[in-house]
């Protein structure tokens, strides 16, 4: 399976401390995402990081993506009691150079930070 | 972006029936994608819905389980059939931009 695997799968910190959670894959990959999840309910994109790229910002979130080594990491810099959700990478399935358009998703690191 | 909005948000359902899930976007998408998240796991992706054609089902979902609808470019249904509690899930729908949209999700419970 090409599943995305987060680590770890719990962290609890302090607002205005960072938030740093990794990701492992398996395969070959055109590109890997980090979504969030509040509650159970429907996720929400934060970034895209494709596999030529080394390393991306957005705002208070810094993603890594190291091929040779099959991860990525996700930084949030400066938590916010908002910030409290589930994080999931997923990757996509690299085929013949196009993808697939599906997505395989890890666990998540459930994140939550105490004001 | 994309708007897409999943209803019922969330249901109670006895063993043996059948949910039927609405997912309706704002623009015209060739492929939605049927997603399911059982309680403490990730997402794992049931079917992929295109216009016109019948749906394409991943390892371990079946048509008869899943039936999926797609009657045009902006809505699609899926229908969780003959349910059991360990169909108790979060069904997402999704449709893909370069990116993935999701829905809010539907909390599916069956009793």
């Amino acid at each position: 399976s090409q599943q995305g695997e987060e680590d770890p799968q719990a962290l609890s910190i302090q607002e205005g401390e960072n938030a740093t959670m990794n990701c492992s894959y398996k395969t070959s990959i055109n590109n890997l995402q980090w979504y969030r999840q509040n509650s159970g309910r429907g996720l929400v994109h934060l970034i895209l990081i494709r596999s030529n790229e080394r390393e991306k910002h957005s705002g208070r979130l810094r993603v890594t993506l190291d091929t040779s080594k099959k991860s990525s990491s996700l930084l949030i810099t400066a938590s916010r009691a908002a910030d409290t959700a589930s994080y999931f990478c997923a990757t996509d399935a690299e085929s013949g150079g196009s993808t697939l358009g599906r997505l395989y998703f890890g666990r998540g690191t459930q994140l939550t930070v105490w004001p | 972006s994309a708007v897409i909005s999943q209803k019922p948000s969330r249901d109670i359902c006895q063993r043996g029936t059948s949910l039927t899930i609405q997912c309706q976007v704002d623009s015209q998408v060739t492929m939605m994608f049927w997603y399911r998240q059982q309680p403490g796991q990730s997402l794992t992706l049931i079917a992929t819905a295109n216009q016109g054609s019948e749906a394409t089902y991943e390892s371990g979902f079946v048509i008869d389980k899943f039936p999926i609808s797609r009657p045009n470019l902006t809505f699609s249904t899926l229908t969780v059939s003959n349910m059991s509690p360990e169909d108790s899930s979060i069904y997402l729908c999704s449709v893909e931009l370069e990116k993935l949209f999701f829905g809010s999700g539907t909390q599916l419970s069956v009793l």
